[in-house]
């Protein structure tokens, strides 16, 4: 069965520092990962995903097969980064159902 | 359309009673998905409808809920004997894309507070 883990259910930086927010997986094919992003108020929407290998809003995320990982990267926060973060999966298993974690929220102080 | 459209965008109801939350996917979207949001509990899979194949339910918690797609576009989720356990967000998500590009497009939500 897939799982997507998010250990951190919170996560507070100082703007312009560096963030990681976690994203581990378990999962027995080859999945297709996600983050998706809530802003305060807005509508839960995909910031990247792993197949497009692209960089949105200055985050980026590898994946890691040998760590089972996903973690979701920005050199330099800012505060209009404020939001809960969500990774999710995807395999073909027929069904091609997203999986989403337990989500971080992350805050950045000015 | 504008996007996914949710509706009621807040529902109260007494324990007991059942409930119609419906969902208007993005005109052309073969995909359609409903997830529940718990305080903590991030976004809990309930079901998803591809074109004409049969629904993947596996998501739903009990037989107290169940939803239909008519057509092709709209969607209803509904439960029948709502319990507290049932309050949460439910959103309702549409994609013209197929595995592995898949990319959800939310709505904002029915807010449904069971007393």
């Amino acid at each position: 069965a897939q799982r997507v883990t998010q250990p951190e259910k919170l996560l507070s930086v100082f703007k312009g520092a560096p963030v990681e927010l976690k994203c581990n997986y378990s999962y027995s094919g080859s999945p297709e990962l996600f983050w998706y992003v809530q802003y305060s108020r807005q509508r839960l929407q995909l910031l990247l995903r792993h197949i497009s290998r692209e960089s949105i809003k200055g985050f980026t995320a590898d994946l890691n097969k040998g760590e089972t990982s996903f973690h979701l990267k920005k050199p330099f926060a800012q505060e209009e980064d404020s939001a809960m973060y969500y990774c999710a999966l995807s395999g073909l298993t027929g069904a091609n159902n997203l999986f989403f974690g337990t989500g971080t929220r992350l805050t950045v102080i000015p | 359309g504008a996007g996914v459209s949710q509706s009621p965008s807040n529902k109260v109801t007494e324990k007991g009673k059942d409930v119609e939350l419906r969902c208007d996917p993005i005109s052309g979207h073969t995909a359609l998905y409903w997830y529940r949001q718990s305080l903590g509990q991030g976004l809990e899979f309930l079901i998803y409808f591809q074109g004409n194949s049969a629904p993947d339910k596996s998501g739903l918690p009990s037989d107290r809920f169940s939803a239909e797609r008519t057509g092709g576009s709209v969607s209803t989720l509904t439960i029948q004997r709502t319990q507290q356990e049932d309050s949460a967000v439910y959103l309702c998500a549409s994609s013209d894309q197929g595995w592995p590009n898949e990319k959800l497009f939310f709505g904002s939500g029915t807010q449904l507070s069971v007393l």
